[in-house]
């Protein structure tokens, strides 16, 4: 278990550009989230993949965002036009249906995005 | 509408002073209230797993103990390693998969 890798670390970008992230989930775990968190708050959901299908996305998701899981393995989310507003911390999750139905996330270390 | 609050948002501690964090819910359908913690630059780590209420579960210094409308973390003599940000997260019927989370409670102890 080497636990979910997120890439990059930090990414310092300027307004208007396009940035993507990358989430390595726990090999056999077959389902993958996104959330969002800034300083001082929870993390907030984002959208939710199931092997490479997208069952979920948040209405607070603007078009600007997207998010694909190809082949059911990696992930990633691709924000465009960025603004000093999707500064945050953008954490990975990935889980495994246990036998009671309600599984525990394990999380990455998230992508620091800041915007400038 | 906020499902999920937190109290306190920061919590100072000596080493061995023993305290509770608080968790209350409005959702209805629970299907589970789970504990984490987070340290600094890092992603939220599993601590617990509630279903029911008068539920219990321990580890270490930490129990978690569920209501009907609210979750306590109880921890007992803490030590300097304990502090991080605690963070209290729901699963209810219609919410699919997803954890809908509290701000969570930044909790600092000093030796």
């Amino acid at each position: 278990d080497t636990g979910v890798s997120q890439d990059p670390r930090h990414k310092i970008t300027k307004r208007g550009q396009n940035v993507t992230f990358r989430c390595d989930p726990i090999s056999e775990h077959n389902r993958l989230y996104w959330y969002r968190q800034t300083l001082g708050q929870g993390p907030e959901f984002l959208t939710y993949f199931q092997n490479e299908a997208q069952l979920e996305k948040s209405r607070l998701l603007s078009d600007r965002f997207s998010a694909e899981r190809p082949k059911g393995s990696f992930s990633t989310l691709e924000i465009q036009r960025t603004e000093q507003g999707d500064s945050a911390m953008y954490l990975c999750a990935s889980s495994f249906p246990s036998t009671g139905g309600d599984e525990k996330l394990f999380f990455g270390s998230g992508t620091q995005l800041s915007v400038l | 509408e906020d499902q999920v609050t937190q109290s306190p948002e920061a919590l100072r501690l000596q080493e061995g002073e023993s305290s509770s964090l608080n968790c209350s819910y409005t959702v209805s359908g629970l299907r589970g209230l789970f504990w984490y913690r987070q340290d600094p630059g890092k992603g939220p780590e599993f601590l617990f797993t509630l279903y029911s209420a008068g539920e219990e579960k321990e580890k270490e210094r930490l129990k978690a103990t569920l209501t009907k409308k609210e979750s306590f973390l109880h921890i007992t003599a803490p030590k300097p390693e304990d502090s991080a940000t605690y963070l209290c997260a729901i699963l209810f019927s219609g919410g699919y998969n997803k954890l809908i989370f509290g701000a969570g409670t930044r909790l600092a102890v000093h030796p």
